[in-house]
């Protein structure tokens, strides 16, 4: 019930296109779903998060689409540049209580120049 | 604002050596959180640490491993007697005090160890 399943593994999106990465979960006392974006021996990297009170938050190209009653959530990447290969994992938690993370096991993208 | 550090950023030690990972939390942060990342995977939540208490270790391994964050100085993550599969990245995140409609974690750039 802790688990937080992420989707696609890899991604390959040519310079210009949408990059879209899924996760679902099945915890529903989770109320809070950040993104991280890592780079190759760096530290991940908070991008945007969401709270399941709104469908969708969007700051700049990237949106994250909230589906509560599904339990699944997505990450799209308008415009995507070949600055943006990395690896993206989502994450869950409570914001009661631990506040540990629940990590999905990430997608690899790569944006084609 | 300084972000959170950690270091060493690389530590290699033989098996049966002990290992010491320090963290500190990026400035006015009081709560600290150790994760691990096995090559090719996700992280992985060990330890949740406020100042002078372990508020939730249900992801440390109960042998060899152990965490603080004493009042002064930063946060430390020991591993006793380490072994090959302890390889991998160690991260550590802080966020705010109480107070905290989001939860928010800022991590750090990581230590990488190697048991040969």
């Amino acid at each position: 019930q802790q688990q937080v399943k992420q989707s696609p593994q890899s991604l390959i999106v040519q310079k210009g296109g949408i990059s879209i990465i899924n996760c679902a979960y099945e915890n529903t006392a989770f109320d809070y779903f950040p993104w991280y974006q890592q780079f190759p021996g760096k530290g991940p990297a908070l991008l945007i998060a969401i709270r399941p009170d709104v469908s969708e938050k969007k700051e700049g190209r990237f949106t994250i689409s909230f589906n509560k009653s599904a339990k699944q959530f997505s990450l799209h990447i308008m415009d995507s540049q070949p600055g943006d290969s990395a690896t993206y994992f989502c994450a869950a938690s409570m914001t009661s209580g631990t506040y540990k993370y629940i990590f999905g096991t990430g997608t690899r993208l790569k944006v084609l120049a | 604002n300084a972000g959170v550090m950690q270091n060493p950023r690389h530590l290699v030690r033989r098996r049966g050596q002990e290992a010491r990972l320090r963290c500190s939390p990026m400035k006015g942060h009081s709560h600290v959180y150790w994760y691990r990342q096995l090559p090719e995977e996700g992280l992985k939540f060990m330890v949740y640490l406020q100042k002078e208490n372990i508020i939730d270790e249900s992801g440390m391994p109960k042998e060899r491993f152990s965490a603080e964050f004493p009042k002064e100085g930063p946060s430390i993550l020991r591993i006793q007697q380490v072994v090959r599969g302890d390889s991998a990245a160690y991260f550590c995140a802080s966020s705010p005090p109480v107070a905290r409609p989001l939860n928010e974690q800022f991590f750090g750039p990581g230590t990488r160890l190697t048991v040969l």
